[in-house]
């Protein structure tokens, strides 16, 4: 399974535009990025999921390079509600997703 | 509302005994999982299960076991609990299919061990 290395904590202000950068230099063929949002006191929660280029929803985009090494997760004008710990996963889907291990997670503060 | 289903949401147990945790799912997911979290941590892996029947061993199964007799359901059991397996459970489930949503987690099951 692809290892992924995150920043441990980041902080940010209401309004702003937050990034968040996964590293997965050893990315299979067939493995997807996905991020999941865990507020405290709850289990983590699907966020976004992707396998190239852009993906967008109503939380976030999700933006992977070509090479696929890493990826990076916006938050639009984020706002206190979205303090949270964040967790890049990678993996294939289906049958082969099995069980994936969260690390430790980005804790993300957005202060007022 | 469709989802996982975690009892008891709060348990506190002397050292020694025994409880089992439920996990309920309905949405006929193939997989399901069993999580502990510690605080300010990530998530550590138990026991895990790809179908009705079947367990397997995660990165700290040491002191659990598990059982899934029906689809729906997986059970976690402490044994003999120690204080050192005071934490938050959390269980979760997916499908075995293409689909691209991932893990759905309970609300999770705050334990003490005193």
């Amino acid at each position: 399974l692809a290892k992924t290395t995150q920043p441990i904590s980041m902080d940010s202000y209401e309004g702003q535009e937050v990034n968040i950068t996964c590293s997965h230099n050893n990315i299979a063929t067939n493995d997807y990025i996905t991020w999941y949002q865990q507020f405290p006191s709850q289990g983590p929660r699907f966020i976004i999921q992707g396998y190239k280029t852009k993906v967008t929803n109503e939380v976030a985009s999700l933006f992977i390079p070509a090479d696929r090494k890493s990826s990076t997760l916006s938050l639009p004008r984020v706002s206190l509600s979205d303090t949270a710990v964040y967790y890049c996963l990678v993996g294939p889907r289906g049958t082969g997703r099995r069980a994936l291990t969260f690390g430790s997670g980005t804790r993300l503060q957005v202060q007022p | 509302n469709a989802g996982v289903t975690q009892t008891p949401k709060f348990r506190v147990l002397k050292t020694g005994q025994s409880m089992t945790l439920l996990c309920a799912q309905d949405m006929n997911h193939e997989y399901m999982y069993w999580y502990r979290q510690d605080p300010g941590m990530g998530l550590r892996l138990i026991h895990y299960s790809v179908g009705e029947g079947t367990t397997a061993k995660g990165e700290v199964p040491d002191g659990y076991n598990v059982s899934r007799l029906k689809k729906q359901n997986f059970l976690l059991g402490l044994e003999s609990a120690a204080p050192s397996q005071t934490s938050v459970y959390f269980c979760a489930s997916t499908s075995a299919g293409p689909d691209g949503y991932g893990y759905t987690f309970g609300s999770g099951t705050r334990l003490t061990v005193v």
